[in-house]
């Protein structure tokens, strides 16, 4: 079955660093991969997603994410952290004809001052 | 992309009682799905809603608890019924667009049962 798993539930960087937020996905076909932020109290946002051109993704926010098919990734990163950053953030997958997202566990940015 | 309005955004109800919650979408959309996203939890898929059809539930929900109807292209409901402490969690209407894979979801339901 496809799953997606984010490592780490809480992660926590200072103001000015490199933000690094991982997802593995597991897939017996290419999958759509997507990055989604949950502020307090909202709904979901769309940060960046892959449908199978560049594996270099850039989105909004100054975030951006590579597909790393020999590693199954799609890690989520921002060299500068920004206190606006401090969300929830969720990777999610779907598949080739399947249409619904499969959303990981989430993992919660602390940014510290 | 789609702008969802989601209503109610929040409400407060008592057991055993029934919430139904409205998703408008100012365009036509291919696809609508529900989801719940419990206190602390991830999303986790309720039904795709299908116009003109019976919605296509996940494993784990069923009709009689979450009955979901799709009237047309732009509008669903979910309602939630015979409510549960248990029940209590957000739910989010999401929607997309066949061929462009960028699902955009309305803010949200906060249902708190008391």
């Amino acid at each position: 079955a496809q799953s997606v798993t984010q490592l780490g539930s809480h992660v926590s960087v200072s103001e000015g660093a490199l933000v690094l937020l991982r997802c593995n996905y597991s897939s017996s076909v290419p999958p759509y991969l997507f990055w989604y932020v949950q502020y307090p109290n909202q709904g979901l946002q769309l940060l960046l997603k892959y449908t199978s051109a560049a594996t270099l993704v850039k989105g909004i926010n100054g975030f951006e994410a590579e597909f790393k098919k020999s590693e199954t990734s799609f890690h989520l990163t921002k060299p500068s952290a920004h206190m606006s950053d401090a969300a929830e953030y969720f990777c999610a997958v779907s598949f080739q004809g399947a249409q619904k997202l499969v959303f990981g566990q989430g993992t919660r940015l602390t940014i510290n001052p | 992309s789609a702008v969802i309005s989601q209503k109610p955004s929040r409400d407060i109800c008592q057991r055993g009682t029934s919430l139904t919650i409205q998703c408008q979408v100012d365009s036509q959309v291919t696809m609508m799905f529900w989801y719940r996203q419990q206190p602390g939890q991830s999303l986790t898929l309720i039904a795709t809603a299908n116009q003109g059809s019976e919605a296509t539930y996940e494993s784990g929900f069923v009709i009689d608890k979450f009955p979901i109807s799709r009237p047309n292209l732009t509008f669903s409901t979910l309602t939630v019924s015979n409510m549960s402490p248990e029940d209590s969690s957000i739910y989010l209407c999401s929607v997309g667009v066949s061929g462009d894979y960028g699902y955009t979801f309305g803010s949200g339901t906060r249902l708190t049962v008391v």
